[in-house]
């Protein structure tokens, strides 16, 4: 299995371009995450999914869209890159059963993005 | 609110020896999971260990273990025979029922090995 894997590992945006970074999961997992990492700092969530066609906001989803079309995929819209933005963001996946046995999440590599 | 409390922004030990991050954190709820994440200079996030708020014994994976204090809501790590690929932020992790699964982050240590 590969894990967790997201594309492009680094990019450079002006202000204003719109990308997507994307995010691929092959371990079935239902539940999918978006976070950012600002220097020095912990991760705060953007957005996470219980499963395809479900998503919900988290900590700070301001500038920021997804969607889940997949179980595997879950992509993530930045419309209107403001420098703000600049951070690195990691995808991450986790299966949940219903009950409290198995919540641990795997991340990806991370893409590292600057806004300019 | 839930949080997650990380009071030593860095911590440095010598190779071989044994150290020990501290983390706290504030809930009301009885059921949750506890984690330590490692993020090395590739910035990848890998899981070192996981605890079981229901469990009464600590969790141990290896050279890492958990002291998990329910009742005083702390979750210290402790590396032992510390290696120079330890080198690594470490971030404490909490998530509880009323969480939908989310996880709430520390702000990390930054762990050295020296040789």
């Amino acid at each position: 299995n590969a894990g967790v894997t997201q594309t492009p590992k680094f990019r450079i945006l002006k202000i204003g371009q719109s990308m997507t970074l994307q995010c691929t999961q092959d371990m079935n997992h239902n539940y999918m995450y978006w976070y950012r990492q600002d220097p020095g700092m912990g991760l705060k969530l953007i957005y996470y999914s219980v499963g395809a066609g479900i998503t919900d906001k988290g900590e700070v989803p301001n500038g920021y869209n997804v969607s889940r079309s997949t179980t595997e995929d879950f992509p993530l819209r930045l419309e209107l890159a403001a420098p703000s933005q600049t951070s690195v963001y990691f995808c991450a996946s986790s299966y949940s059963s219903g009950t409290w046995d198995t919540d641990t999440q795997y991340f990806g590599p991370g893409t590292r993005l600057t806004v300019l | 609110a839930q949080t997650v409390t990380q009071s030593q922004p860095e911590m440095s030990v010598q190779e071989a020896e044994t150290v020990t991050l501290s983390c706290t954190y504030d809930t009301s709820e009885n059921n949750y999971y506890l984690f330590w994440y490692k993020q090395p200079p590739s910035r990848q996030m890998i899981l070192v260990i996981r605890q079981e708020a229901y469990k009464q014994q600590n969790a141990t994976e290896n050279r890492f273990s958990v002291n998990f204090q329910k009742a005083a809501k702390s979750f210290s790590l402790k590396i032992s025979d510390s290696q120079l690929g330890d080198t690594a932020m470490y971030f404490c992790a909490f998530t509880g029922a009323g969480n939908n699964r989310k996880l709430i982050w520390g702000l990390g240590t930054s762990l050295a090995v020296n040789p």
